[in-house]
């Protein structure tokens, strides 16, 4: 079967940094995105994935690896509208996406 | 433009009533889907139009029928629902679909509450 596993929450302080990690085992690979999703909103885009290794993005930075089934995303500078939901997402061999369950990142002042 | 605009925002309706839920882009995206979201979960597709044309249906009774007018707009009909469907419904669009690179832009969703 196919599967994606990140944290249920997570609890950060503001102005730290937090790494979410993202476990995958799908049906083939071709990407791996992140999406951020405030409380009642839609989900936007974050990042996206599909060769090895780090892409940054102002504060926040998406990190993959393909042999190990592996993603993480990296918040710096944590401020308090960074409470959401972030979900990871990975695009299998037919080009379908799987969505992960989502980590609800609570920033404390 | 880079919006996806759903309407309406709120939705309660009775099980015997017939609704319909709006979606409208204008980024030239050729690839329109609905998802419906639980609170606490991902979002779970239910379908996708890929130029104007359904290309997936994933098993969505039906009591959800979805229609694409044309390239910029996409509704979902609502007919006899079940308490069960409320859900927020969310609309997104792609440039295409049949790439690991399609990014969704989605709409700000219609909260859906069935009686």
């Amino acid at each position: 079967g196919q599967n994606i596993d990140q944290p249920t929450e997570m609890t950060a302080t503001e102005g730290a940094i937090v790494q979410i990690n993202c476990t995958y085992q799908t049906s083939g690979f071709n990407g791996l995105f992140w999406y951020q999703q405030h409380a009642g909103e839609a989900p936007t885009f974050l990042s996206y994935n599909v060769l090895d290794g780090l892409e940054e993005k102002g504060r926040f930075s998406s990190f993959l690896s393909r042999s190990k089934g592996y993603s993480y995303l990296l918040l710096k500078e944590l401020q308090m509208k960074d409470s959401a939901s972030y979900l990871c997402a990975v695009t299998d061999s037919n080009y379908q996406l799987i969505w992960g369950a989502g980590t609800k990142l609570i920033i404390k002042p | 433009d880079t919006e996806v605009t759903q309407t309406p925002k709120h939705l309660v309706m009775g099980m015997t009533n017939k609704k319909s839920l709006k979606c409208e882009q204008h980024m030239g995206h050729r690839a329109m889907y609905w998802y419906k979201q639980k609170a606490k979960k991902p979002p779970e597709l239910m379908f996708v139009y890929s130029y104007e044309k359904l290309s997936i249906n994933e098993s969505v009774p039906s009591r959800f029928s979805p229609e694409c007018p044309n390239s910029s707009l996409l509704n979902l009909h609502l007919h006899a629902l079940q308490p069960e469907d409320s859900a927020l419904y969310l609309c997104a669009s792609s440039q295409g679909i049949g790439s690991g690179a399609n990014v969704l832009t989605f709409g700000a969703g219609s909260r859906l509450t069935v009686l």
